[in-house]
């Protein structure tokens, strides 16, 4: 039962358009979120996080907003650029860590059309 | 400051046969998970260990196991290999158990024939 769900295996944006990649989770006791790229041939890369106590998140071009009603979040990333062109994961994390580390998404592959 | 480094980047071996795969974590990172990823399953929790301790373990069986060193670093190892084990095994390091976020290596690609 995957309990981080991103539905879009991929998706495809325009250079300097917005991209917004989905996550949906269905386990309460998440109360920390992160993103994660990820180029071929390399290790996912830390990009954002955000707690459960807060909506909105931002760093320079990435915004990861949290919709804990819905138990929805999601990464936007204004404007899209060629090097944006990456697989992202969504992964959550239980208080202290949990026993099961961080709990990932399978990824969304962007692709950013120039 | 160096990043989590991972060796060997690949490794062919053959069914029934072991393997070992080493980490160094980032330094003063005390933390070290290991992930599988295979393209059907995505990225799985392995085990983390602190402070030379497992503290959490995946739902993986056995014959996957680990160790870590008094200096932090790890080595993982997987015995009596299936041909489902082939992926790509990622480490990755934090600054006290259960601390996020992870930072991760560039993985070891294992194939098993």
């Amino acid at each position: 039962d995957q309990q981080v769900k991103q539905n879009s295996p991929s998706l495809s944006v325009q250079e300097g358009r917005i991209s917004i990649l989905n996550c949906d989770y269905t386990n309460s006791m998440f109360d920390y979120f992160l993103w994660y790229k990820k180029y071929p041939a390399e290790g996912p890369t830390f990009l954002i996080s955000i707690s459960s106590i807060k909506d909105k998140n931002e760093d320079g071009r990435f915004t990861v907003f949290l919709n804990k009603s819905a138990k929805h979040l999601s990464l936007h990333i204004v404007p899209s650029q060629p090097g944006d062109s990456a697989v992202y994961f969504c992964a959550a994390s239980a208080p202290g860590g949990g026993a099961d580390g961080l709990t990932f998404g399978k990824g969304t592959h962007l692709i950013i059309q120039p | 400051k160096a990043g989590v480094t991972q060796t060997p980047r690949y490794l062919i071996k053959t069914r029934g046969q072991q393997v070992t795969l080493s980490c160094s974590p980032i330094s003063g990172h005390r933390s070290v998970s290991w992930y599988q990823q295979t393209p059907g399953q995505g990225l799985q929790f392995l085990f983390e260990y602190f402070s030379e301790t497992q503290r959490n373990k995946g739902n993986f069986p056995g014959r996957f196991s680990g160790r870590q060193f008094s200096n932090s670093r790890s080595e993982m190892n997987v015995s009596t290999l299936e041909l489902g084990d082939s992926a790509l095994y990622l480490c990755a390091s934090s600054l006290g158990q259960g601390a996020v976020p992870l930072h991760f290596g560039n993985g070891t690609r294992l194939t098993v024939t």
